[in-house]
């Protein structure tokens, strides 16, 4: 149980273009899913938290109208880079919480963005 | 914010040694985590160790919590070539959000 897909895995993009990511729960429900991006070789940056119906919460230095994030259902949310740009260019994964309780987040596989 | 650090980065092992990586962090927390990363790919849970936990057993991993020296470690346990991964500890707080630590390269040689 608790597989989170995330779609699609890579994606090769213009500058100028907008690229959509999606992220799934596959057999549980998630009010709540939260989005990473990571840099090679390192750590996890958390860019923001996706909350179903309601807005995302971005973290300080995230530009909210950059990344769109839309958390239609309570299992699925989506980040849209808007505008791509090279510097856009990084490994995004997205993580569902599968119950407050717990506070284990499950993660999508990733997605590799490269903006040409 | 990043409040996890990690050491050592990088770790090199024979096949059927033991691998042991520490994590500090700065403020209080509720729970501490350790996730494995394969190359490329999402994260995935071993273990979560609540602060009023000091030791912690799944299968070949063993987690110990220091909560007084905002410290923890992880052991792995007579270690396979499918160990060769990258593992980060995370702590959370209230707001369920998790802090990541820089990560751990274990590379397992056969």
């Amino acid at each position: 149980g608790a597989v989170v897909s995330q779609h699609p895995s890579r994606v090769i993009c213009k500058s100028g273009t907008s690229v959509k990511i999606e992220c799934r729960s596959l057999d549980f429900q998630a009010t709540t899913m939260f989005w990473y991006r990571q840099f090679p070789k390192k750590s996890l940056m958390l860019m923001a938290t996706s909350n179903e119906g309601s807005k995302a919460t971005y973290e300080q230095g995230v530009e909210k109208d950059k990344f769109l994030i839309n958390h239609a259902s309570l299992t699925l949310s989506t980040l849209t880079v808007t505008s791509a740009h090279p510097e856009d260019s990084s490994f995004y994964i997205c993580s569902a919480l599968a119950g407050l309780a717990k506070n284990i987040q499950y993660f999508g596989a990733g997605t590799r963005l490269s903006v040409l | 914010s990043q409040q996890g650090e990690e050491d050592p980065q990088a770790l090199s092992i024979q096949e059927g040694e033991n691998a042991t990586m520490n994590c500090s962090y700065k403020t209080s927390i509720n729970n501490l985590q350790w996730y494995r990363q394969n190359s490329g790919r999402g994260l995935v849970h071993l273990i979560l160790i609540r602060s009023n936990e000091r030791e912690k057993h799944s299968g070949r991993l063993r987690v110990t919590l220091d909560t007084s020296k905002k410290s923890s470690s992880l052991l792995i346990t007579a270690s396979r070539a499918a160990d060769t991964a990258s593992y980060f500890c995370a702590t959370d707080g209230d707001d369920y959000k998790l802090s990541f630590g820089a990560g751990t390269t274990v590379t397992v040689r056969a």
